[in-house]
């Protein structure tokens, strides 16, 4: 049973380029949340979807992010126009569906890096 | 969500249990005492949770005080493997929007 799949693991972007992170969650789960750990900080919740839906993007930047969970396929982190300070280890996590005090089980993250 | 106060940072020698403590003195009634700990360069890693009474799983014990507010999550022999940052955690059930402070750093020596 694999477990929460993340790619690319590490990823360069030159400032203003576009960065697409991509996270499979478990089989069966179909909640998603994204995380952000900044360099030597804790983490920092981002956005909660379910298959098509957006339930909580309040930690998300208001500008250049955005997140989505089609019906078929990963979910997506997008970042537009990116700048060094989105410098970052974004991690994903999966829950399973109804399941109000199921444990998150994360990826092990992609490491983006901004020149 | 209650807020919590972990030591930031914890030695504990090869073989022995390590003892890792909490507090969370406005934890609610209907809030869970989560753990997750973060190895360098992986993701979070759940351990234990729990609500009011103890639990024990393979990996740790959870020991709650009576009154829910402290905890300590207990690594009954540890291993070099257990070095790692370690995260208490309390939240309502729902969706797990989990709030990460700075943990405890737990360094385990041979």
């Amino acid at each position: 049973n694999a477990g929460v799949m993340q790619n690319p693991r590490h990823l360069v972007r030159r400032r203003g380029q576009e960065a697409r992170l991509r996270c499979s969650p478990m089989k069966g789960h179909s909640h998603v949340y994204w995380y952000r750990q900044l360099p030597e900080e804790g983490l920092k919740f981002m956005v909660y979807l379910q298959k098509e839906n957006i339930i909580d993007e309040s930690g998300m930047p208001k500008e250049r992010f955005s997140a989505e969970f089609p019906k078929e396929g990963p979910s997506i982190l997008r970042i537009q126009q990116v700048v060094r300070g989105d410098s970052a280890a974004y991690f994903c996590a999966s829950s399973p569906l109804g399941a109000d005090n199921s444990p998150l089980h994360f990826g092990n993250g992609t490491r983006l890096t901004v020149t | 969500d209650a807020k919590t106060t972990q030591p930031p940072s914890m030695d504990c020698a090869e073989g022995r249990a390590a003892n890792l403590p909490c507090n969370h003195s406005t934890i609610s009634g209907n809030e869970y005492v989560y753990w997750y700990r973060q190895i360098h360069s992986q993701g979070p890693q759940y351990i234990i949770h729990g609500l009011k009474n103890n639990e024990t799983n393979e990996m740790a014990s959870l020991i709650i005080t009576e009154d829910r507010k402290s905890s300590t999550l207990i690594l009954p022999h540890a291993t070099l493997r257990d070095t790692a940052v370690y995260y208490c955690i309390v939240m309502n059930t729902g969706f797990q929007k989990l709030v990460f402070g700075t943990g405890t750093r737990l360094l385990v020596s041979p």
